[in-house]
């Protein structure tokens, strides 16, 4: 069984400052990876998709990707408190671009005004 | 507006009954998935379809059943057969080409055993 590995957190972060969220795979094939932010009570949406090694920015968000080391991440610049929340990450299975999502169980983010 | 919906958003079972959650899509998605999500827990796929009359086995499709005879609609069974089912359901539908594209959720269903 692959496995995504997150830590649960909860990750406690002040109002501005940088939030780091990691995430690890077991599937050294694998080649798609994702973030999810999912507010309590409501359903996953998708803030980022990486596919290749290093990194790629969106707004204040930026993953990076390190599959040498089988790493993924996940920056939130300027947090806000609107940005707390559960953080999935997902790992499209073996390699290619079929496959099913294997989702990590979540890294809690609390912001803190 | 587009998008998937799910109902009930809250659901009781009881001891040996089944009860079906509904999950409808006017995304023209070929593909739609169902997930269950246990607190504190990432999401586990139950059952998935690519296409109209077809769909297969996820993770955890052990005491569940789905049928898929229209494009826009993917019901999820819980059977009397699934022991621990309380927990979150989310249904997904994506155009099916690739799964690096977005997944679009339903709202969910949250099903607790009476």
């Amino acid at each position: 069984q692959k496995e995504v590995e997150q830590n649960s957190g909860p990750l406690s972060v002040p109002e501005g400052a940088i939030a780091s969220l990691n995430c690890t795979y077991s599937d050294r094939g694998s080649q798609s990876f994702f973030w999810y932010r999912q507010y309590s009570g409501k359903s996953p949406e998708l803030i980022m998709s990486i596919y290749s090694n290093g990194d790629k920015e969106d707004g204040r968000f930026t993953a990076q990707l390190n599959k040498a080391s089988q790493y993924v991440s996940l920056l939130i610049r300027d947090s806000q408190p609107s940005d707390s929340a559960t953080y999935l990450c997902a790992v499209i299975e073996g390699g290619g671009s079929q496959g099913n999502l294997i989702f990590g169980k979540g890294t809690k983010l609390s912001v803190k005004p | 507006d587009g998008g998937i919906t799910q109902s009930p958003k809250y659901l009781f079972r009881k001891e040996g009954q089944n009860v079906t959650l509904s999950c409808e899509q006017n995304l023209n998605h070929d593909a739609m998935y169902w997930y269950r999500q246990d607190p504190g827990q990432g999401l586990r796929l139950i059952y998935y379809s690519q296409i109209v009359n077809d769909f297969q086995k996820g993770d955890i499709a052990e005491g569940y059943s789905v049928s898929r005879e229209k494009k826009e609609s993917f019901p999820l069974t819980v059977t009397s057969a699934q022991k621990n089912p309380t927990a979150f359901y989310l249904c997904a539908s994506s155009t099916g080409q690739s799964t690096n594209e977005k997944l679009f959720f339903g709202s969910g269903t949250q099903l607790s055993v009476l």
